[in-house]
């Protein structure tokens, strides 16, 4: 059971290249979201899904775009990378939304704009 | 919005000794949870806590969700080298759609 794979794990881009960030989980799980963790700063949402078809912004959405086209996969899309966006990105999903389900994340992928 | 605010940041503490980090929440939280992120890591789901006043314990650990439901705490007795690691508090929105998440508090420990 691989629970939710990301990657890269490690990438270098330059500013103004767009990447996108994989994520897959293999839980059947309905919900999956985005997070970025930047120093002091704790886990900061970026985007998330109820379910497929369906996303909606989190708190930092600016500069990413998100799909959920099947239940078990949710890129995330850099349009036009910014040394800002150089971060730690989590993927993460759960069985269903709302209270009381817990949050399985993904091992991270270590992004750099330079 | 909602905000989740974790004290202390940092704390360094030779092992033996007693760890408390504190959680407090902006609004009135439904459930709470905890994880645990070691150096490098990805955070960890811990626990859940969803009654008023509620104390849970994980073997050296001890969680409480105060009476308002709206602050928190992880308590770890005599700390061990395998307790370093930033540990998270977090809490869901009212529609239980987003959870946001504490500022962190990173541990260390001196062997």
């Amino acid at each position: 059971n691989a629970g939710v794979t990301q990657t890269p794990k490690f990438q270098v881009l330059k500013t103004g290249q767009s990447m996108t960030l994989q994520c897959a989980q293999d839980m059947n799980h309905e919900y999956m979201s985005w997070y970025r963790q930047d120093p002091g700063m704790g886990l900061r949402l970026i985007h998330y899904s109820v379910g497929a078809g369906i996303t909606d912004q989190g708190e930092v959405p600016n500069g990413y775009n998100v799909s959920r086209s099947t239940t078990e996969d949710f890129p995330l899309r850099l349009l036009s990378a910014a040394p800002s966006q150089t971060s730690v990105y989590f993927c993460a999903s759960s069985y269903t939304w709302g209270s009381g389900n817990t949050i399985y994340f993904g091992e991270g992928s270590w992004l750099t704009v330079v | 919005g909602q905000q989740v605010m974790q004290i202390p940041q940092y704390q360094h503490v030779q092992e033996g000794e007693d760890f408390t980090t504190y959680c407090n929440s902006s609004t009135t939280l439904s459930n709470i949870q905890w994880y645990k992120q070691r150096p490098g890591g990805h955070p960890v789901f811990l626990i859940q806590l969803v009654k008023s006043g509620e104390v849970k314990k994980q073997k050296r650990l001890t969680f409480q969700f105060g009476e308002a439901k709206k602050n928190s705490s992880l308590h770890i007795t005599a700390t061990q080298t395998t307790d370093v690691g930033t540990y998270f508090c977090a809490g869901p929105n009212n529609a239980g759609n987003m959870l946001t998440f504490g500022g962190g508090t990173r541990l260390m420990v001196k062997p």
